[in-house]
């Protein structure tokens, strides 16, 4: 049973346009809503975070939102550079961190 | 670079064998976990230690034994693995035992045979 899912398995964008990843999850108590960032044969680097009484977040070329009512989130890069190409997964805090399965997201030069 | 350090970065064992895999943190943390991650999917929880005490153990096989000498330390000992426990291991840590915001080691690649 899935608490958190990105139905997205990949996305492919231009370089210089716009990345919009989605997220969603399943448990309206969650509170605190995390995005990592996956490069092939390395662990996950924390990339950016929100938590339930904020709506957005944002971090240079990284943006988080969050709608509780829909319980869904979305990261959005602009512009996209080619070195953000990897896997992004969206993460809940729900006494521990539940993954989304990924989006594999590649930046076309 | 990474400051959760695990070792060995690639490990192939046989399913006789006993291994163990190693992870150092000096962030001064006092949570750490062990994860596993099949490719294609997301890090799958299996431990959690908080003050160098084994908090969360995610019903995992016996034939994994998780060992926290230390609260810089994080050690999995592997014995009469699978070939289906071939995996990426994930090695974290966190400055609080809620584990907001978890720092990743780069994982030991374990191929079992």
């Amino acid at each position: 049973d899935q608490q958190v899912k990105q139905n997205s398995p990949s996305l492919s964008v231009q370089e210089g346009r716009i990345s919009i990843l989605n997220c969603d999850y399943t448990n309206s108590m969650f509170d605190y809503f995390l995005w990592y960032k996956k490069y092939p044969a390395e662990g996950p680097t924390f990339l950016i975070s929100i938590s339930s009484i904020k709506d957005k977040n944002e971090d240079g070329r990284f943006t988080v939102f969050l709608n509780k009512s829909a319980k869904h989130l979305s990261l959005h890069i602009v512009p996209s550079q080619p070195g953000d190409s990897a896997v992004y997964f969206c993460a809940v805090q729900g006494g521990k961190l539940i993954f989304g399965q990924g989006t594999e997201l590649s930046v076309k030069p | 670079d990474t400051e959760v350090t695990q070792t060995p970065k690639h490990l192939v064992m046989g399913m006789t064998n006993k291994k163990s895999l190693k992870c150092e943190q000096h962030m001064g943390h006092r949570a750490m976990y062990w994860y596993k991650q099949k490719a294609k999917k997301p890090p799958e929880l299996m431990f959690v230690y908080s003050y160098e005490k084994l908090s969360i153990n995610e019903s995992v096989p016996s034939r994994f034994s998780p060992e926290c000498p230390n609260s810089s330390l994080l050690n999995l000992h592997l014995h009469a693995l699978q070939p289906e426990d071939s995996a990426l291991y994930l090695c974290a840590s966190s400055q609080d035992p809620q584990g907001i915001e978890l720092f990743f080691g780069e994982g030991s690649r374990l191929t079992v045979l």
